[in-house]
């Protein structure tokens, strides 16, 4: 299958700080990304859809000024979380499709905010 | 109602047995569909696409897609405790967008 990376796998940050995701596919172009957001014992839960060279579309609820997406380019895709407070700590994954083969997730990234 | 439905488990199998999962849609405009499987703390991992109505078998797994009933299911055969985990039915949705069910906890006890 299609391989996304996704950095870093886990990070801690300060509250009020800022914490940079990246979600890279590697062997095939994505001109559309997913974010996801799951807490514990919970299912993924759609943030945004990221789409290269436009704005991301944001999911009902989901506050685009402090989960700032960027794709810049056919293979990466960021999410920025602003000014992270605890409520923010979770595990954020990324995916992307491939047309043929389906959607592939990045390892995800564990965010704990102190 | 969700757009897609999962038992949420936990389902306990036997080692050996063969586990089985259900997933119901609404959305009838969604034309492909995915089992992903996710052990806890990691992202989800595919293991089975079908697009088509019938049945669809890779290894141990065996997809069926039923588009008339909207059903979609999982059979895990020769279950092992590798095998434990969350297993998640998506549907495709307008856009790309993959739309996902709760997830069906799966237990294999030796």
């Amino acid at each position: 299958g299609a391989v996304v990376s996704q950095h870093p796998s886990w990070v801690i940050c300060k509250s009020g700080t800022s914490v940079k995701i990246e979600c890279r596919s590697l062997d095939f172009q994505a001109t559309t990304m997913f974010w996801y957001r799951q807490f514990p014992k919970q299912s993924l839960m759609l943030m945004a859809t990221s789409n290269e060279g436009s704005k991301a579309t944001y999911e009902q609820g989901v506050e685009k000024d402090k989960f700032l997406i960027n794709h810049a380019s056919l293979t990466l895709s960021t999410l920025t979380v602003t000014s992270a407070h605890p409520e923010d700590s979770s595990f954020y994954i990324c995916s992307a499709r491939d047309r043929r083969l389906g959607a592939f997730f990045g390892q995800g990234t564990r965010l704990t905010v102190v | 109602q969700k757009e897609v439905e999962q038992n949420s488990g936990p389902l306990s199998v036997p080692e050996g047995a063969i586990a089985s999962l259900n997933c119901t849609y609404s959305d009838r405009g969604s034309q492909s569909f995915f089992w992903y499987r996710q052990y806890s703390g990691k992202s989800p991992e595919l293991i089975m696409s079908i697009y088509s109505n019938g049945d669809k078998e890779d290894g141990r797994f065996t997809a069926q897609l039923n588009k008339a009933s909207q059903y979609v299911s999982l059979l895990i055969r020769d279950s092992q405790p590798s095998d434990s985990a969350t297993y998640l039915c998506a549907g495709s949705g307008s856009w790309g967008k993959l739309q996902f069910g709760a997830g069906t906890q799966v237990v294999v006890t030796p």
